[in-house]
């Protein structure tokens, strides 16, 4: 079976300094991994996604993911956070060619001015 | 807007009752999916529908059903609903399935009294 896991419910950062959300994954064969992200009574937002190929995926708003196989990782990055990126954050993985995602507990981010 | 509509947005209703949630997938989607969010079970997968048909099946409980009509939007039914059913409702679509994104409409909040 699948699995997701987001080790830490929070993270908590300044304005302008770099941030990483963690994300550990469990899947047989290879994996597709997405990011999403989730403002207050909003739907989730596609930020981007690994399938095959460079390990740094770029995606949305600066976003940046590290695909790490050895690992089984795939941490979500950005150089210089925003207070506006305060929002939760949630990993998620596919590995059939249905397109069921496993999504991890998510990780609310605050940026603090 | 991910171009994904959730009808209606709030639901309030008494256990034992039963509702229909409606969603209008992305114009060229083929793919619906339904999660459901709570506090304590987080983002959970229940079901897929690719044109028409059902695609895979994630934690959904007997009492739930869902189906995609011709026109491609979808209906999810919940029956003999419990106190334990309040939660966010979500529904995605995609082009296909597999590795593409998936965009999320606004959600349906359920409260059952």
């Amino acid at each position: 079976a699948q699995s997701v896991a987001q080790p830490e419910d929070q993270v908590n950062v300044a304005e302008g300094n770099p941030l990483t959300v963690k994300c550990t994954y469990s899947v047989s064969g290879n994996p597709y991994l997405f990011w999403y992200v989730q403002y207050p009574n909003r739907g989730l937002q596609f930020l981007l996604k690994y399938i095959t190929g460079d390990n740094l995926v770029k995606g949305s708003y600066g976003f940046e993911a590290e695909f790490n196989k050895s690992q089984t990782s795939f941490h979500l990055k950005k150089p210089s956070a925003l207070v506006s990126d305060s929002a939760l954050y949630f990993c998620a993985a596919g590995g059939t060619s249905y397109g069921k995602l496993t999504f991890g507990q998510g990780t609310i981010l605050t940026v603090h001015p | 807007d991910s171009g994904v509509t959730q009808t209606p947005k709030h639901l309030i209703t008494a256990t034992g009752q039963r509702v229909t949630l409606r969603c209008s997938p992305r114009s060229g989607d083929l793919s619906v999916y339904w999660y459901q969010q709570s506090l304590d079970q987080g983002l959970q997968f229940l079901i897929q529908y690719y044109n028409g048909e059902e695609r895979a099946k994630g934690n959904i409980l007997e009492r739930f059903s869902a189906q995609q009509f011709p026109d491609l939007h979808s209906e999810l039914n919940l029956s003999s609903l419990e106190l334990g059913d309040s939660a966010l409702y979500f529904c995605a679509s995609s082009v296909e399935g597999g590795a593409d994104e998936q965009y999320f409409g606004p959600g349906t909040r359920l409260t059952v009294t």
